[in-house]
């Protein structure tokens, strides 16, 4: 099965620092990569979603220049939080997609605790 | 505006029962309803998924129930067991502009021994 690897899956960063988080599809090509916000006991919250090789397009309200997207290849998709305050602390959900295969499979990664200190 | 509506919020259950969470979605464009299970700490994986072309679906102890006219899709957990308690999201997908998840905003499932 599809099979799509976060990383780190906890991180703890001094508040003004930047934090990298790499989603990548383990065992197959991912057209189009998401990047969600989950806070405690509610619902996933779409950030952005990013297509190889372009731009990510930001949902409203989400900053870009803060949560900086690259999807460089159609296996990697990287999310930096920039200047990490502690209001950033979250978990953070990729997802990728195999559109055309198997309806429109998206598979999440593991998920990444991004906590601010 | 809430495009899919999920019910109830929580849900606790008998080990043994039969645990049932609702949706409504509101937009005809979606067409492809999928299921979550999350535990904590982990992300969500899919657990069923249905198209509106089948009014059931089912997968060992997990069912959709999908009704088109009613715009309504529920999932039943039959047997239930502890190792079932976790948080549950419906979640629709479509077309034309809908084509990323849309999710309800989910269901904590507490199966008790």
């Amino acid at each position: 099965g599809a099979v799509v690897s976060q990383h780190p899956s906890r991180v703890i960063c001094k508040s003004g620092t930047s934090v990298k988080i790499e989603c990548r599809s383990l065992d197959f090509q991912a057209t189009t990569m998401f990047w969600y916000r989950q806070f405690p006991k509610q619902s996933l919250m779409l950030m952005a979603t990013s297509n190889e090789g372009s731009k990510a397009t930001y949902e409203q309200g989400v900053e870009k220049d803060k949560f900086l997207i690259n999807h460089a290849s159609l296996t990697l998709s990287t999310l930096t939080v920039t200047s990490a305050h502690p209001e950033d602390s979250s978990f953070y959900i990729c997802s990728a997609s195999r559109l055309g295969r198997a309806g429109y499979g998206y598979t999440f990664g593991s998920g990444t605790r991004l906590t601010v200190v | 505006q809430q495009q899919v509506k999920q019910s109830p919020q929580s849900l606790i259950v008998q080990k043994g029962g039969i645990s049932i969470i609702n949706c409504a979605y509101e937009n005809t464009a979606f067409d492809y309803f999928p299921w979550y299970q999350q535990f904590p700490g982990k992300g969500p994986a899919l657990l069923i998924a249905i198209r509106p072309d089948v009014s059931e679906k089912k997968e060992g102890r997990f069912t959709i129930s999908f009704n088109k006219s009613a715009k309504q899709f529920s999932l039943h957990i039959m047997d239930s067991q502890p190792g079932d308690s976790a948080t549950y999201f419906c979640a629709a997908v479509g077309n034309s502009g809908y084509s990323t998840l849309t999710f309800g905003k989910g269901t904590m499932l507490l199966v008790s021994p």
